[in-house]
């Protein structure tokens, strides 16, 4: 079964920094476009990176500096690395695979992982 | 205020179909970028429900349907049923930008 499991989110204060973890499982990541996608409480969802397959990094903009995607292909698994913290980061985080569009380029989400919840504390 | 305008809410009674706008710009949609949509009830992780403007992943009922004409999709369900109350996102892509674009999502009641 395809699945993919986030861990390591909790309350950290306000510059403090925190590893989220993605498990991967029926595929492997190394051949996957994979993001985090997040969702502030009672808010819509907000593309946070992505890492393409051939290992090119994307990021928007409020957290690019401050975080950064990679994977560990001898685990399976996706990571998201968040330094300095900031109120505005707390939500849900989502791992999600990318289904390749024709270009290559990573495209829509076909597969989601439960969430991990992160809240930044003053 | 999202690039992909969608609007915060949509009722319906049981049986009625109720449609879904995504509205974007030259630059997302109307550049020829492809349009997902997905589902999602509270608590849960959101579900994909629609890929590359107008197919079905496997499991998914025919109830729903989407489409995409110029700078603008839509996402429509008929015979709408109670276990469809939940939040509706689009999303998308925009050559200014490195990544994915999601709208501000839809609240569907029935």
């Amino acid at each position: 079964e395809v699945q993919l499991v986030e861990s390591g989110g909790g309350l950290i204060q306000w510059g403090g920094s925190l590893r989220l973890s993605c498990a991967a499982s029926g595929f492997t990541v190394s051949s996957s476009h994979l993001a985090w996608v997040r969702q502030a409480p009672g808010r819509g969802l907000e593309w946070v990176s992505t890492l393409y397959n051939a290992g090119a990094t994307f990021y928007t903009d409020s957290v690019r500096d401050r975080f950064t995607i990679s994977r560990d292909n001898s685990k399976n698994t996706l990571y998201l690395q968040m330094n300095s913290l900031r109120a505005d980061d707390t939500a849900v985080y989502y791992c999600a695979r990318a289904t390749i569009s024709w270009f290559g380029d990573a495209d829509g989400f076909d597969v989601w992982g439960q969430g991990t919840g992160v809240t930044v504390s003053p | 205020q999202s690039v992909l305008a969608q609007p915060p809410s949509v009722s319906g009674a049981p049986g009625q179909t109720v449609t879904i706008s995504c509205a974007g710009s030259g630059s997302n949609i109307g550049a020829g970028f492809d349009v997902h949509w997905y589902q999602q009830f509270p608590g849960a992780a959101p579900k994909l429900l629609i890929y590359r403007n107008n197919n079905r992943p496997s499991g998914v009922p025919d109830r729903f349907s989407g489409s995409k004409s110029g700078t603008s999709a839509s996402l429509a369900i008929t015979g709408l049923r109670a276990e469809d109350e939940a939040h509706y996102y689009c999303q998308s892509r925009d050559s200014g930008l490195s990544g994915s674009l999601f709208g501000g999502g839809t609240k569907v009641t029935v």
